[in-house]
């Protein structure tokens, strides 16, 4: 079975401050994707990467990195130089791949980090 | 372009009442999949459909059910509500077929109350 685990459930920083959000999955599967997600309190999940199981280049886009370690089937997301605009619920996500001979896009989600970024 | 839209917005029914939640896709947008979100934990799956076909359906109970339609939006419907059916549903939408790993664009929700 698939499982996302997030082990913070919550993180507070001092704006400007560096924060990692942990996330380690678990599959059987040999192909599989990775997501992270925002959710602001409006409620709504804004979506911020994907990455493959036969990419473990790390991302960089802007404040925002990814480390993916298949090794430690871990997916780590780093905000640097953290904003107040950053606090939000951030989510892992795994998609899960073939199901008796088809495949579906479900999504397994972790239980969530809280991020509060301090003025 | 506009994004997924989900209405209501908000949502207040009463234990064994029903409900129909409705979700319409990102343009172009040919799968729509549901999920349940309770407050403190992450979104669970409902259900996926792709070309007005379920393509997928996660450990819910009957009384959950949905459907797609030709113009690729879709309703969730909830029957015999329990207290435990209160939570944010969330849809999204997906550009491809059922393709793993296929982005999924969330809506904004609807916040369902059941007392």
């Amino acid at each position: 079975a698939q499982k996302v685990t997030q082990a913070q459930t919550e993180i507070s920083v001092v704006e400007k401050e560096d924060v990692t959000l942990d996330c380690v999955y678990e599959t059987r599967d040999t192909t599989y994707y990775l997501f992270w997600y925002k959710q602001p309190p409006s409620g709504e999940l804004v979506f911020l990467i994907r990455r493959n199981s036969f990419d473990e280049q790390n991302e960089i886009s802007g404040r925002y990195s990814w480390n993916f370690q298949k090794s430690t089937s871990s997916f780590n997301f780093t905000i640097t130089a953290s904003q107040v605009v950053d606090s939000a619920v951030y989510f892992c996500a795994l998609s899960e791949a073939r199901a008796g001979g088809t495949s579906y896009g479900k999504l397994t989600f972790g239980q969530g980090t809280i991020l509060t970024v301090h003025p | 372009d506009a994004g997924v839209t989900q209405s209501p917005t908000h949502l207040i029914k009463t234990r064994g009442q029903h409900v129909t939640l409705r979700c319409s896709p990102i343009s172009g947008h040919k799968s729509v999949s549901w999920y349940q979100q309770v407050l403190g934990q992450g979104p669970q799956f409902i259900f996926q459909y792709y070309e007005k076909e379920e393509r997928g359906r996660g450990n819910f109970p009957d009384r959950f059910s949905a459907r797609q339609f030709p113009n690729y939006s879709s309703e969730l419907n909830v029957n015999a509500l329990l207290l435990g059916d209160s939570a944010l549903y969330l849809c999204a939408s997906s550009p491809l077929r059922q393709t793993l790993g296929d982005t999924q664009y969330f809506g904004p929700g609807t916040r369902l109350t059941v007392l």
